[in-house]
Parts: C-alpha cells; sequence; structure tokens
C-alpha cells in the first residue's frame, strides 16, 4: 500500500536559516504528494501538492518540494525560516480514489 | 466563500457518555472524511462520503461509532459510549470528486474523555 514516512518528528531551526522537512513515499506508481501545515489548534492547510506536472512545486509562505523519483523523496524546503512558520507538517499521499494517507508529522521550532 | 465548518471545537465528557460531532462541508464539495488525529500522530481516516453514501469506512470502530451524512451535505459523527482512549482531536474534510486530492479541513473537535 502507497505511504510516506516523515524523518525526523522535530526540526528546530533558527530564524533565517534553510528548513528542510524530510518525506519518502512508497508506491509502485507515480503518486499523488502532498504537504499540510498545522498550526496549534487549528485544522491542516494545503501548502503545496505534486501531481505530476512539474517536480519542482512552489506552495505558499515561500516553500517547495522537489519530487525525486531515483530517491522516492518529495523534501519540503524554505530558504529562510520566519518565527510564523513554527507548526507540525505532514507529508501525504494518494493512495487512490478519493483519500490521503498522511505521515506522523514533523513538528518546527524556530528559535530567536 | 465559507472553509468546513465544526462543532464544538472542545467537547469533554466522561467515560462511557455519548457524543456528537457536526461538520458542514465546503459548499459543491460531494466528498466529505472524517479523520482521527492522536495528540502527536498524522491523521487517520474513519469515513468518506460520496454524496450520502458511505464508501469507505473500514477503520470506523463500528461497535462504538456511527456516522451519517443526510441529504449529501451536512455530517454527523458519534461516538457512544464514550472511552477514555477515544480523547483526539477529530477533524472533518470535503473535496470535489473530480479534483486532483486535495483535501480541505474544518478546525478540528477536540474531545476529552475523563
Amino acid at each position: 500500500a502507497q505511504s510516506v514516512t516523515q524523518l525526523g518528528s522535530h526540526v528546530s531551526v533558527s530564524e533565517g536559516a534553510l528548513v528542510l522537512l524530510r518525506c519518502n513515499y512508497s508506491s509502485s506508481v507515480p503518486p499523488y504528494l502532498f504537504w499540510y501545515v498545522q498550526y496549534p489548534n487549528q485544522g491542516l492547510q494545503l501548502l503545496l501538492k505534486y501531481t505530476s506536472a512539474a517536480t519542482l512545486v512552489k506552495g505558499i509562505n515561500g516553500f517547495e518540494a522537489e519530487f525525486k523519483k531515483s530517491e522516492t523523496s518529495f523534501h519540503l524546503t524554505k530558504p529562510s525560516a520566519h518565527m510564523s512558520d513554527a507548526a507540525e507538517y505532514f507529508c501525504a499521499t494518494r493512495p487512490g480514489a478519493q483519500k490521503l494517507v498522511f505521515g506522523q508529522g514533523t513538528r518546527l521550532t524556530i528559535n530567536p | 466563500e465559507a472553509g468546513v465548518v465544526q462543532s464544538p471545537r472542545y467537547k469533554i465528557i466522561e467515560k462511557k457518555q455519548p457524543v456528537a460531532f457536526w461538520c458542514n462541508p465546503i459548499s459543491g464539495h460531494n466528498t466529505l472524511y472524517w479523520y482521527l488525529q492522536n495528540l502527536g500522530q498524522g491523521p487517520e481516516l474513519l469515513i468518506r462520503y460520496e454524496n450520502e453514501e458511505a464508501v469507505d469506512d473500514s477503520q470506523l470502530p463500528k461497535d462504538r461509532f456511527s456516522a451519517e451524512r443526510l441529504k449529501g451535505v451536512d455530517s454527523t459523527l458519534k461516538i457512544q459510549p464514550a472511552e477514555l482512549g477515544d480523547s483526539a482531536v477529530y477533524l472533518c474534510a470535503s473535496s470535489l470528486s473530480t479534483g486532483t486530492g486535495e483535501l480541505f479541513f474544518g478546525e478540528g473537535s477536540r474531545l476529552t474523555v475523563l
């Protein structure tokens, strides 16, 4: 079954530093992949999605992710972290039909 | 455009009591989902509706959980009786069945069972 694995349950970076959140997928066919963000006590909000149109996907708030088939990865990056980026980030895949399967999440902390 | 609306946002009950959560999806979205999110974990699908039909309920604990989506719009998720382990956030989401899979989530209903 298609799934995603997020490496690192907690990532901490300094304000202004590079953000890198890791996600690897398992799929025998080209997958749909997503990154969602969840701020405290809120629902999930879509950051970006990969649907095979382009390997480098740009999302909201300056985030982007690159689909690398050779590495089965879809890592999320942002060149310069901002305090407002502190949140929980979830990678997800669509294994078929109309549903998403989520990873365990990575909590991003930004240090001043 | 209004997003997915859930209520209540917070609910505290004693074990063995019943509880119900309500969800109003985005207008025009025919697919509705209920996800369970335990603390520090990713959401897990409980049930998915296409219009008023439950098309994926394999992860719904049917001995105590039930859901309905009358008229293919609003949905209610019920737990009876609640157990301590049911303490979690219950997320509702909706999407277009013809879309690329993007789900739109509500803010969730946080349940605490004492």
